[in-house]
């Protein structure tokens, strides 16, 4: 079976800094993505790491570790429209598994 | 404008009746996909089809059906609708089968009485 974890839920401040982690155990292994999804909206694409690092895009950055089975969303200088779901999503062979996703509150 | 398109928006409808939902890119991509996102929020894959050809067919119940007239199009019809399909249904879509980014379209909100 395929097996992604993520924390349900977490909070911070408006301007803080927040890692939101992902762990794996997958039949296969053939890229990472993360995803933000508002409420009531479709999911979108934020990064996609294949290759062990980190992988920076404006404000969010994205690490992977292969061996760990391991990978971290990170979400600098928050802003209250970051308040979303992210999903970690690992694709094996030729699809995508989610995990059921970590729910992000910014507070004032 | 819109790069991936369902419809309908939201649906509502009683037990064991059949329904369809559309679904139409115009991205120029060869694949498409159906996901399904329980009340938990879980998104899990249903469908894939690449230029037509069904690729990705997980245990979902044959009451539903998947049906790609061309490659810009994904329809899926249920049918014998139960109290456990209301969920929100996605439509997705890919340049190919081992492209990296999908893009989502706005979602079908399934809900059975």
């Amino acid at each position: 079976g395929q097996n992604i974890d993520q924390p349900t839920e977490m909070t911070a401040t408006e301007g803080a800094i927040v890692q939101i982690n992902c762990t794996y155990q997958t039949s296969g292994f053939n890229g990472l993505f993360w995803y933000q999804q508002h409420a009531g909206e479709a999911p979108t694409f934020l990064s996609y790491n294949v290759l062990d690092g980190l992988e920076e895009k404006g404000r969010f950055s994205s690490f992977l570790s292969r061996s760990k089975g391991y990978s971290y969303l990170l979400l600098k200088e928050l802003q209250m429209k970051d308040s979303a779901s992210y999903l970690c999503a690992v694709r094996v062979f030729q699809k995508l598994v989610f995990g059921t996703g970590t729910r992000l509150l910014v507070s004032p | 404008d819109t790069a991936v398109s369902q419809t309908p928006k939201y649906l509502v409808t009683q037990m064991g009746n059949d329904k369809s939902i559309k679904c139409e890119q115009n991205l120029g991509h060869d694949t498409m996909y159906w996901y399904k996102q329980d009340s938990k929020k879980f998104l899990k894959i249903m469908f894939s089809y690449n230029n037509k050809e069904l690729i990705i067919n997980e245990t979902v119940p044959n009451r539903f059906s998947p049906k790609s007239p061309d490659k810009a199009h994904l329809n899926l019809h249920i049918n014998s609708l139960e109290l456990g399909d209301s969920a929100v249904y996605f439509c997705a879509s890919s340049q190919g089968a081992q492209e990296e980014t999908q893009y989502f379209g706005p979602g079908t909100r399934l809900l059975v009485l």
